[in-house]
């Protein structure tokens, strides 16, 4: 089955400056790349999304970027704001109609 | 537009007990709905996907006798406990899709169980 590796871990920056989220895929078969923030006793929430035909999208200060030859793909957050602190996931599917697979999670804290 | 509601957002049971979670699609048909458990700040595991008026699909390691899911119309899915043991005690998560084949999914606020 997938398997999605995300880092780091936590990962602290000083507000107004960029944060950038890494992760891994290993099924060649995944085509949606999926970015959720969560925070603390909430639902996750859906930031930004990438299908595999795609190689970068943006969204404000928020952009993901798709790397298919090397499985991995990215978030980036810039000009950083103490709301953005909350605890991010990657995740891949297949196709439309299987779950997600998520990565472990990056803690992002946003130094003020 | 794409709201997912969760009911109850918290339960505590005795251990032996069954417990049954809602998971509805407030403003949308969903085709699809997935359920998903979460530890204390860990990552979110998929349990199962369940699709409307057929048979959930499990993942590897998820007792389907243990976690009975129905998914009777398009807007509700419910995810039973049975038997419920402490280690079962955890978050979870339904989420939803629409039809129309899109990859979208939309997550629910999450049911706290905690089994004594």
């Amino acid at each position: 089955g997938e398997n999605v590796e995300q880092h780091p871990s936590t990962l602290s920056v000083q507000e107004g400056d960029s944060a950038v989220i890494k992760c891994t895929y290993s099924d060649s078969a995944s085509n949606y790349f999926p970015w959720y923030k969560q925070e603390l006793g909430k639902r996750p929430q859906l930031i930004i999304d990438i299908r595999s035909n795609v190689g970068e999208k943006k969204d404000q200060r928020i952009a993901v970027t798709l790397n298919k030859t090397a499985k991995h793909f990215s978030l980036h957050i810039t000009e950083t704001q103490p709301e953005d602190s909350a605890v991010y996931f990657c995740a891949a599917s297949t196709s439309s109609a299987d779950g997600l697979t998520f990565g472990k999670g990056t803690h992002l804290i946003i130094q003020p | 537009g794409a709201v997912v509601s969760q009911h109850p957002s918290r339960v505590i049971c005795k251990s032996g007990t069954s417990v049954k979670i809602e998971c509805r699609s407030l403003d949308f048909q969903a085709t699809t709905m997935f359920w998903y458990r979460q530890f204390p700040k860990k990552s979110l595991m998929l349990m199962a996907t369940s699709n409307e008026g057929s048979k959930a699909t499990y993942e590897q390691g998820v007792e389907k006798d243990k976690f009975l899911i129905n998914h009777a119309s398009l807007t509700l899915s419910t995810l039973t406990v049975t038997s419920a043991h402490p280690e079962d005690s955890s978050f979870y998560i339904c989420s939803a899709r629409g039809s129309g084949g899109t990859d979208t999914q939309y997550f629910g606020p999450g049911t706290r169980l905690t089994v004594l």
